[in-house]
């Protein structure tokens, strides 16, 4: 069975700063989604991975997959305000079935 | 303008009450999605239709029901089974539920969701 960790699930930074989400999975994937949600919104999606090295780049955000390391990050560079949200993985599964991470809540002060 | 619609957007519901949840896309996808989200945690899948008249459980099927009587809509009801209904439910749907390698057809896309409280 597929599970999704992600990590940290809560992180609070400041303005400028640089971080990383991390989005590991269990079972062999080499497909990953990365998606955000604003509080008491809806999802909307980011990124599509679709094999080993991909690596895709919106803004400030950058997604890789590293499918022999069954591993995801998120990169966040120079954070500003409006990138606070709860960001989610889903990694798909041998039945084609979304798994989705419990989500990362990222929270940027001024 | 295309995109998927839930309705309503809150919707409370006694004990013993069947509801009904509305889903309604015009991105002539294939497949729907119904999920529940809990505060502080993933999506879990309670059906999924590949196509007009055929769906199938998810993780969490048990006192939920569908129909897939129209390729636009997908409703979901939660029965009275449902012992601890209240949650965020939504809608996605995607052009096929399945993709090639390198296509991105199966990236599912959400509606605004529907937020249901047992009084």
């Amino acid at each position: 069975e597929l599970k999704v960790e992600q990590n940290p699930l809560f992180l609070s930074m400041q303005e400028g700063k640089n971080y990383t989400i991390y989005c590991n999975y269990s079972t062999t994937s080499d497909r990953l989604y990365w998606y955000r949600q604003d509080p008491g919104k809806s999802l909307e999606s980011l990124f599509v991975l679709l094999s080993n090295g991909a690596v895709k780049q919106e803004g400030r955000l950058m997604a890789s997959l590293d499918t022999k390391a069954r591993l995801s990050t998120l990169h966040i560079t120079a954070a500003v305000h409006d990138l606070s949200a709860t960001y989610f993985c889903a990694v798909v599964d041998s039945n084609y079935q979304l798994i989705w991470g419990a989500g990362t809540k990222l929270i940027i002060k001024p | 303008d295309g995109g998927i619609t839930q309705s309503p957007k809150y919707l409370f519901r006694k004990e013993g009450q069947n509801v009904t949840l509305s889903c309604e896309q015009n991105l002539n996808h294939d497949a729907m999605y119904w999920y529940r989200q809990d505060p502080g945690q993933g999506l879990r899948l309670i059906y999924y239709s590949q196509i007009v008249n055929d769906f199938q459980k998810g993780d969490i099927a048990e006192g939920y029901s569908v129909s897939r009587e129209k390729k636009e809509s997908f409703p979901l009801t939660v029965t009275s089974a449902q012992k601890n209904p209240t949650a965020f439910y939504l809608c996605a749907s995607s052009l096929d539920r399945t993709a090639p390698s390198l296509l991105d057809t199966d990236t599912q896309y959400f509606g605004p969701g529907t937020r249901l409280t047992v009084l």
